[in-house]
């Protein structure tokens, strides 16, 4: 299967940690998206790469949160000293280069639960 | 600004049923408009989208939706609702100007439960 995969699926963390999440784009698609959903809402966009820039971040990517996508091809979302309410499911889309409609295909997510 | 709503948090069908699920967008474009259904812990997969031409497009799993830009609506349909088809459905606008690198704008989604 070539979707877009996300690792881990879940992650419980303690206040205060630092965790990472990995996201694996369809091969040929050059533009990632991350999106953050919490309970009883829709997902909400993050940040928004084409090859290795990061070209767009939403005003709910504070200063504890940041991404890379160092080659072009798998990103990571970092969240340093996190919060309660940074638990959520976090999701990873990616877009080939070819459409001009933002067709995004997502992953299955990490869902993120902060004690 | 732009946004998306979807007036009914959650709707009940009978199995065999048909079903309508509304969505309403305020956008200053042309808008790209997309249903994805999530099933519970899931990621969120396409249904259909609506870019240009034809208002009423079709999707996967039997659905259709139709593009009505006098009411600003796109509203998801499906003629017979099958027990399967429980999970949570989202509406989501594309932005395409304005410096947007085309990131989706979605509602809060309706959840679907299908009774026997």
């Amino acid at each position: 299967d070539t979707g877009v995969s996300q690792d881990p699926r879940h992650k419980i963390t303690k206040r205060g940690q630092n965790v990472t999440f990995r996201c694996d784009p369809i091969s040929e698609h050059n533009r990632l998206y991350w999106y953050r959903q919490t309970l009883g809402q829709g997902p909400e966009f993050l940040t928004y790469f084409q090859n290795e820039a990061q070209l767009e971040k939403s005003r709910l990517l504070s200063d504890r949160f940041s991404a890379e996508r160092p080659k072009g091809s798998f990103s990571t979302l970092e969240i340093q000293r996190t919060e309660q309410g940074d638990s959520a499911m976090y999701l990873c889309a990616s877009r080939p280069r070819t459409s001009g409609y933002n067709e995004q295909f997502f992953g299955p997510g990490t869902r993120l639960t902060v004690l | 600004a732009q946004s998306v709503t979807q007036p009914d948090i959650h709707i009940t069908v009978s199995e065999g049923a048909s079903l309508e699920l509304r969505c309403n967008y305020s956008y200053g474009a042309t808008p790209y408009l997309f249903w994805y259904v999530q099933s519970p812990g899931q990621g969120l997969q396409l249904l259909l989208k609506y870019f240009s031409g034809d208002t009423l497009v079709q999707g996967i799993k039997g659905f259709e939706a139709e593009f009505k830009r006098s009411q600003s609506s796109f509203n998801l349909r499906k003629p017979s609702v099958h027990w399967s088809d429980a999970a949570e459905y989202f509406c989501a606008v594309g932005l395409n100007y304005g410096g947007s690198q085309g990131n989706l704008i979605f509602g809060k989604g309706t959840k679907l439960s299908v009774k026997p």
